[in-house]
């Protein structure tokens, strides 16, 4: 069966420091990768999607990347970040039919300080 | 207009209540449909998935309507365990609501 890993959970940065956090799917190739984000009583925000290695869509203009190194994993990464980057980082991958759902890794808390 | 809508709620309902949600979304394409739940802190899993012609999975039963352009998920007898946010999901747009809460009270 698919898992999904995602870590760290948890994490405390201050204003300006880099970031970097890691997703990694097991039990399927060529997965779609997706990263959101969660404000704290909000909804869900989509940040980045992958179809495949290498390739990124950016849904919003923000100091995050991402990356796609291997097909089974994704990263969110900043150079600086912000007190407003603060928040819920959810992993999900989806198989490449587009009638599939979504499956969420256990997130990541991002404090910033 | 956002392009997935929620009620935010919350829906505060005793035991045994029947209770419903909508869900509305603006791409007339979107093909597929899901529901979420999220609990406290943790990260969202899925319900159920909405097939057109509606169905059903225990007490949850989900709805689309094309026409009108919203889903639907309806929960018959609620338990207390079933308190937790709703998502509901279009897959087209790879959007999500931003949830209904509901809180059901003994």
């Amino acid at each position: 069966s698919q898992t999904i890993h995602q870590w760290p959970a948890t994490l405390v940065q201050p204003v300006g420091s880099p970031l970097s956090l890691e997703c990694t799917v097991e039990g399927t190739s060529n997965p779609n990768l997706y990263w959101y984000r969660q404000a704290a009583g909000r909804g869900l925000q989509l940040l980045f999607y992958s179809v495949g290695i290498g390739q990124i869509s950016s849904e919003v203009p923000q100091n995050l990347s991402a990356s796609r190194p291997q097909d089974r994993q994704f990263i969110l990464s900043s150079k600086k970040l912000l007190l407003s980057d603060s928040g819920f980082y959810l992993c999900a991958w989806r198989g490449e039919n587009s009638n599939q759902p979504q499956h969420f890794g256990d997130g990541t808390r991002l404090s910033i300080l | 207009r956002k392009e997935v809508e929620q009620d935010p709620g919350p829906f505060n309902v005793p035991e045994g209540a029947t209770v419903a949600f909508n869900c509305t979304y603006s791409n007339s394409a979107s093909q597929s449909f899901f529901w979420y739940r999220q609990d406290c802190r943790k990260e969202p899993k899925l319900l159920m998935s909405v097939y057109s012609s509606g169905n059903e999975d225990g007490r949850f039963t989900a709805q689309l309507n094309r026409a009108s352009q919203y889903i639907s998920l309806l929960i018959r007898d609620s338990k207390l365990s079933d308190s937790a946010t709703y998502l509901c999901a279009v897959n087209m747009d790879m959007r999500f609501g931003a949830g209904t809460r509901l809180t059901v009270k003994p």
